[in-house]
Order: C-alpha cells, then sequence, then structure tokens
C-alpha cells in the first residue's frame, strides 16, 4: 500500500502571500490530520478532516484553513503569510474511528519557508 | 499542564547497546493510546510502536519494545541492539477517548544519537 503523500516537498514563499499544501492519504484512510511543527514550538494539531467534515480544530488563527475531498485527499491553505508561519506542515492520515488504537501515519512534510 | 513528558532532551547510546527512552502522561481518561513515533532528519514521522491502556501485556515490534507501567503513568521505549539508523527524534504520543472524537498529542521529543 502506497504511504502518505504530501506536495510539494518545500515551498519558499514572501510575507502576505497565500499557500495551498495538498496531502493524499493511504488507500481507505478516512481521516486526515495536520501538524505544524517548528523548533520552538515542536509539534502543534492543526486540524482533522473526516469524510469532508473538519472534526478537530487546533488553536491556531483563521488564516489557516482546510479541506477534504471525496475521495479523502485534503488541502490546507494560510492565507497572509507572517514570518512566523515557516514550519514543516505534516499530514497524517487514519482510518478515522477515533478509537484509542486509531494509528496516525504521516507523509514526508512540507517545509514552507517565509521570507 | 503538559499531557505528555519527555524528560530527556538528548542520549546517547554505543552501537548495539539498549536504551530507554522516558515517557511520562497525564489523563484521567481510563481509555487511552499510547504511541511512539520515530523522526530521522528527512522529517518524516514515522510510526513505531502502540500500547493500548487496557492491555494487559507489555507491546512489542521487532528491537522495539514499550515498558509500560500504567499506575506510574509512564511509557517508556526501550531500543535493544542499536543501530546507527536509529538515530533520530523520538516522539511519545497520546489519544485519549474522553468525549468525541480526540487528537493526539505529542511530547517535545527526545533526540537519540548512536555512535559506533
Amino acid at each position: 500500500k502506497a504511504g502518505v503523500t504530501q506536495t510539494p516537498r518545500y515551498l519558499i514563499k514572501t510575507r502576505g502571500q497565500q499557500v495551498t499544501l495538498s496531502c493524499s492519504p493511504i488507500s481507505g484512510h478516512r481521516s486526515v490530520s495536520w501538524y505544524q511543527q517548528t523548533p520552538g514550538q515542536g509539534l502543534q494539531f492543526l486540524f482533522e478532516y473526516f469524510s469532508e467534515t473538519q472534526r478537530n480544530k487546533g488553536n491556531f488563527p483563521g488564516r489557516f484553513s482546510g479541506r477534504q475531498f471525496s475521495n479523502s485527499r485534503s488541502e490546507m491553505n494560510v492565507s497572509t503569510l507572517e514570518l512566523g508561519d515557516s514550519a514543516l506542515y505534516l499530514c497524517a492520515s487514519s482510518s478515522g474511528t477515533g478509537g484509542r488504537t486509531d494509528t496516525q501515519y504521516f507523509g514526508p512534510g512540507t517545509r514552507l519557508t517565509v521570507l | 499542564a503538559q499531557k505528555i513528558t519527555q524528560t530527556q532532551p538528548g542520549m546517547f547510546v554505543q552501537e548495539k547497546e539498549a536504551v530507554t527512552l522516558d515517557c511520562t502522561y497525564d489523563t484521567s481518561d481510563p481509555s487511552y493510546g499510547l504511541f511512539w513515533y520515530k523522526q530521522p532528519s528527512s522529517g518524516e514521522m514515522i510510526f513505531l510502536i502502540y500500547q493500548g491502556s487496557y492491555d494487559q501485556q507489555n507491546a512489542t515490534e521487532g528491537r522495539y519494545s514499550l515498558n509500560f507501567q500504567k499506575a506510574r503513568k509512564s511509557a517508556n521505549l526501550v531500543i535493544s541492539a542499536s543501530q546507527l539508523g536509529d538515530s533520530a527524534m523520538y516522539f511519545c504520543a497520546m489519544r485519549e477517548v474522553d468525549s468525541g472524537y480526540s487528537t493526539l498529542t505529542f511530547g517535545k521529543g527526545t533526540m537519540l544519537l548512536v555512535s559506533p
């Protein structure tokens, strides 16, 4: 089975621009979660989508948004980029049962640099 | 309060030796899952091992085992016979199932360096 894929792998943007990141989950997985990882804050949960609906949301400003399509692929968008948005953005997929055994499998990440 | 605490920012071990990475957690939920992930310098988070709160036995996956001490709220990862390729960041994570669908909470990680 193919793993989680994320595109693009690297992005360089300037302040004020917007960016869209894409994630394709493992086949059959219906849940996609997004995380931001920075050296200072560590791994922070952004949001989770299940069957095209946002099921959970982390503590991030409204500039961060996402969506999920009927084939479970997901995109996240960051508008009006700030320098502090420079980070590794990780996508994870799971079966989505939400139970304690619901294991998340991660993609390789998108490294975003904001200049 | 932090839900997952990894007190060791960095650990050093020699090749072929065993190493234990510490993880303590905080929850009042009786139903939870504990996970360990490895993150090499490439950035991808690799799932290693899972332990459920109701599991009677410690989980094992190849060279990885989880020393689960429920009363102490401890879930330490043991890597036996370390290899150079084990050098990476290691994250402990927990999923609680108290109400609705829960998210995964991560610790700050431990950097493991394996020397020849």
